[in-house]
């Protein structure tokens, strides 16, 4: 079965970039990954699906600060020019028949 | 405006049921996979069932057979009927839709908590 890696947490300072991974676990490279972001409170809100080939398609109102990329096996999420409601956690997701799948999640602090 | 309006949480003693809803709006339910997460205090994210927009259904391991999710096209609902509740499944849980393009719309959650 799938399995999602994610660092715990990251942090970068106000109008500074960030990057985090999420690595699909071995024989999974190929997959496609969505990205959720998650603000303290709140519930999870929809950034992107992230294809292996780097191509993304982002969900409604996402600004343009937050971009997607993969390499091999992992799936990125940049976000540039950080605000301060960009401290949040964030969770990779994917899927197969039947089961979705969930990173751990990386909680942002901006700082 | 697509919305997803939770209901149903509260508290419930172990071994009780429960049923929590979930009122769609700006899209029909019966045309696309729609799935129930939840979060358990401090936790992350858990995947709990899905119905298909073909009406095939699917499980967790840690609610299946405790766990059924249903939905009702004439009112646009989804639903999931909670048996044999434990403490462990206390979580906020939020109705979700989407499948192959990642969860894409999420409701603002309903509190499930299970103690004596």
């Amino acid at each position: 079965q799938v399995v999602l890696t994610q660092s715990p947490s990251a942090s970068a300072s106000l109008g500074a970039s960030v990057r985090l991974t999420c690595t699909l676990s071995s024989g999974h490279s190929s997959y496609a990954i969505a990205w959720h972001q998650q603000q303290p409170e709140k519930g999870p809100r929809y950034l992107m699906k992230l294809n292996n080939d780097g191509s993304h398609s982002k969900g409604d109102g996402i600004p343009d600060r937050f971009s997607g990329s993969s390499s091999g096996a992992e799936r990125y999420l940049t976000i540039s020019s950080l605000q301060s409601e960009d401290e949040a956690e964030y969770y990779c997701q994917t899927w197969t028949t039947g089961i979705q799948v969930f990173g751990g999640g990386t909680k942002l602090t901006v700082l | 405006e697509v919305q997803l309006v939770e209901s149903g949480g509260g508290l419930i003693q172990p071994g009780g049921s429960l049923r929590l809803s979930c009122a769609a709006s700006g899209f029909t339910v019966s045309s696309d996979y729609m799935s129930w997460v939840r979060q358990a205090p401090g936790k992350g994210l858990e995947w709990v069932s899905v119905i298909y927009s073909g009406g095939s259904t699917y499980y967790a391991d840690s609610v299946k057979g405790r766990f059924t999710i249903s939905r009702d096209n004439s009112k646009n609902t989804l639903s999931l009927q909670m048996n044999s509740l434990r403490p462990e499944d206390t979580a906020v849980y939020y109705c979700a839709r989407g499948w192959s393009s990642g969860l894409d719309v999420w409701g603002q959650g309903t509190t499930v908590t299970v103690s004596s």
